[in-house]
């Protein structure tokens, strides 16, 4: 069965820092992987995705993802991180049958 | 980009009654549309799948008679939360899939808010 695991239930940075959410998955073929952010009281936003090529995937708000089949992660990143950033952050595998992590709450210090 | 509207965003409601959530695709047709229940600093869990003129797939543990789907059109599902309880108090999300040629993209709805008092 599928699986998605997001090892960090929460992670704080300093503004201007740089990031990473780790994300690893269980899936029984190429997956598709997703990264989604969440605001409070919101609905979820796609940041990024990945179905196959490149992968080093690039996604909305400077964020970017690198699938890696070897380590079965598809950790996400950020150079520099903005106050507005923080959030909580989903990574999703699947297609139709779609599962997520148990999210990161991201905490960005002035 | 796509937009899912779901309404209401918050909703209050007496023990007993039933509450109607709609989901619409406003710039897409979606085919399958998701319905996910959120409880407070959890991850989505995954309700039912609805397709377009067919009955919903629900997941384990769902009641399909608590929770009625119904997905009439390309561009609308509804979620009925019938004879609502404290317990069914939640942040309910849809989301509307579209198929961007390798593989199916889901954009989420804003969410609904569901208080049962």
């Amino acid at each position: 069965a599928q699986s998605v695991t997001q090892p960090d239930i929460h992670i704080t940075v300093s503004e201007g820092a740089s990031l990473e959410l780790r994300c690893n998955y269980s899936y029984g073929a190429t997956p598709y992987l997703f990264w989604y952010v969440q605001s409070p009281g919101q609905g979820l936003q796609l940041l990024l995705k990945y179905f196959s090529g490149d992968t080093l995937v690039q996604g909305i708000k400077g964020f970017e993802a690198e699938f890696k089949r070897s380590q079965s992660s598809f950790n996400l990143r950020k150079p520099s991180v903005h106050w507005s950033d923080a959030a909580e952050y989903f990574c999703a595998v699947g297609n139709n049958d779609m599962r997520f992590g148990a999210g990161t709450r991201l905490t960005v210090k002035p | 980009g796509a937009v899912v509207s779901q309404h209401p965003s918050r909703v209050i409601c007496k023990s007993g009654t039933s509450v109607k959530i709609e989901c619409r695709s406003l710039d897409f047709q979606a085919t399958t549309m998701f319905w996910y229940r959120q409880f407070p600093k959890q991850s989505l869990m995954l309700m039912a799948t609805s397709n377009e003129g067919s009955k919903a797939t629900y997941e384990q543990g769902v009641e399909k008679d608590k929770f009625l789907i119904n997905h009439a059109s390309l561009t609308l599902s509804t979620l009925t939360v019938t004879s609502a309880h404290p317990e069914d108090s939640s942040f309910y999300i849809c989301s509307a899939g579209t198929w961007l040629g390798t593989g199916n993209i889901q954009y989420f709805g804003a969410g609904t808010r569901l208080s049962v008092l």
